[in-house]
């Protein structure tokens, strides 16, 4: 069974503070990361994927993916009220593999 | 359209009765996914379709769900005698699925309430 786990929280992250994000998975074949934001009442919305181990960076975003630990983080620099929301993790393998979504870790930027 | 799209937005029935929700994909996205989410929880997946594959059925929760795709567009997925627990948000997402590249895109959901 395929697994990705994610701590539920809710992480409480002052304004303009570093958040960071942790998820980890099981298949270690998977070659697709993904996170999701969902804000309440709403549909996740894709914000970053990465595919590569290092870091991936857009804007106050960074993606880091390390294949060896099957560990993939997300980091939100300058953390904003409006970063307040659920944040999916997912995996998939290859192309014909299904997406995985972890269970979301609330996140709550305290003003 | 430019996203994926889902009909109706909002569903109220009554237990017992039948319900069809519906998914029009992203043009040219080959895989769709149903997903179910109650209030506060994560998301259930239910049902994969990807190109001219057999379907990925194994989350469908019991034979009262059925989903079918005619090719690469619409779905609909069906839930009959429905339960008060079916209550939630019914998610569809689309997505590409060239190979290691298949960033899903999700549509604004169908909330289904069974009284």
């Amino acid at each position: 069974q395929k697994e990705v786990e994610q701590n539920s929280g809710p992480l409480s992250v002052p304004e303009g503070a570093i958040a960071s994000l942790n998820c980890t998975y099981s298949d270690r074949v998977s070659q697709s990361f993904f996170w999701y934001r969902q804000y309440s009442g709403k549909s996740p919305e894709l914000i970053m994927s990465i595919y590569s181990n290092g870091d991936k960076e857009d804007g106050r975003f960074t993606a880091q993916l390390n294949k060896a630990s099957q560990y993939v983080s997300l980091l939100i620099r300058d953390s904003q009220p409006s970063d307040s929301a659920t944040y999916l993790c997912a995996v998939s393998g290859n192309r014909d593999d299904k997406i995985i979504f972890g269970k979301g870790t609330r996140l709550h930027i305290l003003p | 359209g430019a996203g994926v799209s889902q009909s109706p937005s909002n569903k109220v029935t009554e237990k017992g009765k039948d319900v069809e929700l519906r998914c029009d994909p992203i043009s040219g996205h080959t895989a769709l996914y149903w997903y179910r989410q109650r209030l506060g929880q994560g998301l259930e997946f239910l049902i994969y379709f990807q190109g001219n594959s057999a379907p990925d059925k194994s989350g469908l929760p019991s034979d009262r769900f059925s989903a079918e795709r005619t090719g690469e567009s619409v779905s609909t997925l069906t839930i009959q005698r429905t339960q008060q627990e079916d209550s939630a948000v019914y998610l569809c997402a689309s997505s590409l699925e060239v190979i290691s590249y298949n960033e899903q895109f999700f549509g604004p959901g169908t909330r289904l309430t069974v009284l």
